[in-house]
This record gives C-alpha cells, structure tokens and sequence, in this order.
C-alpha cells in the first residue's frame, strides 16, 4: 500500500534562512507522482510544487524546490530565504500514476513550520 | 487561482440535523474530491467523483453521501449530524491527468463543521 511519512511535526526557522521540510514515501507503483501543499491557519491548501517520478530534475517553483531522491525514496522540500508568511502546516502528498484515472492523492500527516522573525 | 467555492466556511449544529456542504467549481474539471481533516492531522479521502452520475468511496469510510448531477457541482450530505462528524471538509477538483503534467488538486477553503 501506498504511504507518505513526514517525521517533523514542527519546525522552527529564523527568517531568512533556508529550511528542509522530510518526506518519505513508499509505493510499488514504477510511475507516480509526488506533491508539496502549503495550508496556512486559515485552513485552505496552496499547491506549492510537483514532482513526477520520471523527471530527470529536481522541480523548482521560486524559492521552493523539491530535493528528489528516487533510489531513498524521499521528496524533502526545501525553502530558501524563508519569510514570515511561510508559517503554516506543510504536507507532502503522493499520486499513483498507473491505474490512477482518479488522480486521488495519499497525504502525509505535515510539518508544522514557524518563522521567526 | 483556483475558482473552486465552499458554503458554509463555517457551521454549529446540532445533532441529529441534517446538513448539506456545498461545493463548485467554475475550471469544468471532470475530477472532484472530497477529504476530512481534523485538526492539526492529515487529509483523508472521503469520496471521489471521475464525472457526471460518478461517485465513489474513499479511502476512509465515513456516513456521509455525495451526488455530482453537474459538472461544477459536489455537494456533500450528512443525514444525521453527530458530534464524532465534527471537522474540516475539503473540496478539491482537478483536470483530467495529461502526460507530463502534475494533476494537481485544487481545493476550496474547507468547510469548518462543529456538531453540539
């Protein structure tokens, strides 16, 4: 069965700074798919970065980008320059590909990050 | 930015009402989902919709009902609210999945349901 761990209920960084948020995954599926959300305490979920398991590049979306390690099987996100607004609960989320008409994603339990100023 | 609506943010009820969560979507997805999340905890699906006529269970099971009689529309109903009902409910919806794209989801605000 597939299984999103994330390690680190919380996190704390200094503003500015860069931050690695783990995630691990487990799936027998050769093709799939792996997400990073952003929900704030609002309560809504902000796509941040995508990750298909046959790209040959980690993905980048501005300051996010994705630390891809197939072989260990892990999808850790990483912040660069982090800012205040970047507070909020993180989950890493994965989508089987083969048989995945549904486009259904598995979630992790998340990362709880607080900037501080 | 996502065109995808949830009514009521937020709702106090007692039990034993009947409750209907709404959601819709202007982006003409085939694809709409809905999850559960209590607080600070991960999101579990809890049905799914592939189109018009199709719903299907989720991963969790749960009392609720849902029905897609239109595209842009996933409401979700509960018959007989009860306090273990209490959470956040998601809507979310994607585009049919093209090679090389990620299918992301796109979600509502959530739906913030507490039953008395």
């Amino acid at each position: 069965a597939q299984k999103i761990t994330q390690t680190q209920p919380g996190m704390f960084v200094q503003e500015k700074e860069a931050v690695t948020l783990d995630c691990t995954y487990d799936t027998s599926d050769p093709s799939y798919g792996l997400f990073w959300y952003k929900q704030p305490s609002s309560g809504e979920m902000i796509f941040l970065i995508y990750q298909g398991s046959y790209d040959q590049q980690n993905a980048t979306e501005g300051r996010y980008s994705l630390n891809f390690q197939k072989a260990r099987k892990s999808a850790n996100l990483v912040i660069s320059a982090s800012q205040l607004g970047d507070s909020a609960m993180y989950f890493c989320a994965m989508r089987e590909v083969y048989g995945g008409a549904t486009n259904k994603l598995i979630f992790g339990t998340g990362t709880l990050l607080a900037v501080q100023p | 930015e996502a065109d995808i609506y949830q009514t009521p943010r937020y709702l106090v009820i007692g039990t034993g009402k009947k409750i209907t969560l709404e959601c819709s979507q202007t982006m003409g997805h085939d694809k709409m989902y809905w999850y559960q999340q209590d607080p600070g905890m991960e999101l579990h699906l809890i049905h799914y919709s592939y189109g018009v006529n199709s719903t299907e269970k989720g991963d969790l099971s749960s009392e609720s009902t849902v029905s897609r009689i239109r595209t842009e529309h996933f409401p979700l109903t509960l018959e007989s609210a009860r306090p273990s009902h209490t959470s956040q409910y998601l809507c979310a919806s994607s585009a049919i999945l093209l090679a090389g794209e990620g299918g992301e989801l796109f979600f509502g605000e959530g739906s913030r349901l507490t039953v008395l």
